[in-house]
């Protein structure tokens, strides 16, 4: 089965540059996330989608952020414009639901570095 | 207050020994999961292990397993006979349903020395 997917795996732009992430989750899945990976810290979540409804993006910054799952399968994050503190591995996770005992998988993640 | 407390920013254990990740929560929630995941210098993260508040049962898997005490809401990650390739950081998280978030601790930092 295959894991979730993201790309491109590095990007390097410079500050203002506009920049989308792409998420495919694993077949099935219903729940999936987005996460914001500073360095030397954990995840912390910007969206978590319910199919394609955004049911938390209490995280999400909204003046440049914005995320869509149109059909309820993969998923696309953008920033516009992109400043030099959003440099980060973004990560994208899935999960069957959201019950307690529903593990989430992630991805290989997005390294973000802005100039 | 952080949720996740993870005490140990870096740990060095030779090869072979077993290890101990410790990780203490905070919730007022009956009903919780608490999650460990390995992420390596690829940046992945794997997921290792579950355990649910209710379980009565330590959760094992393979060479891990967990060390749950609810009382003191703790939920350590033991490694046993650990292998060079179990150099990582290790997350531990938990699930809170009425928030439905996973919320993750700062992570430990673990090298396993020849």
């Amino acid at each position: 089965e295959a894991g979730v997917v993201q790309s491109p795996r590095y990007k390097i732009i410079e500050k203002k540059q506009p920049v989308a992430f792409w998420c495919n989750p694993i077949s099935g899945h219903n729940t999936l996330y987005w996460y914001l990976q500073n360095l030397g810290q954990g995840p912390e979540l910007l969206i978590r989608y319910e199919n394609e409804e955004a049911v938390d993006d209490s995280q999400l910054p909204k003046d440049r952020f914005s995320a869509e799952r149109l059909k309820g399968v993969d998923s696309t994050l953008k920033i516009q414009p992109a400043e030099l503190g959003d440099s980060a591995v973004y990560l994208c996770a899935s999960s069957l639901g959201t019950r307690r005992t529903d593990t989430q998988y992630f991805g290989p993640g997005t390294r973000l570095t802005v100039l | 207050a952080q949720k996740i407390t993870q005490t140990q920013p870096g740990m060095f254990v030779q090869e072979k020994e077993a290890v101990t990740l410790d990780c203490t929560y905070d919730t007022s929630d009956p009903s919780y999961g608490l999650f460990w995941y390995k992420q390596p210098s690829s940046g992945e993260m794997i997921f290792l292990i579950y355990q649910g508040s209710y379980d009565q049962q330590n959760a094992t898997e393979g060479r891990y397993s967990l060390n749950f005490q609810k009382a003191r809401k703790s939920a350590n990650l033991v490694i046993s006979a650990s292998q060079l390739g179990d150099s990582a950081m290790y997350f531990c998280a938990m699930r809170e349903p009425r928030d439905d978030k996973i919320i993750f601790g700062k992570g430990t930092r673990l090298h396993i020395l020849p």
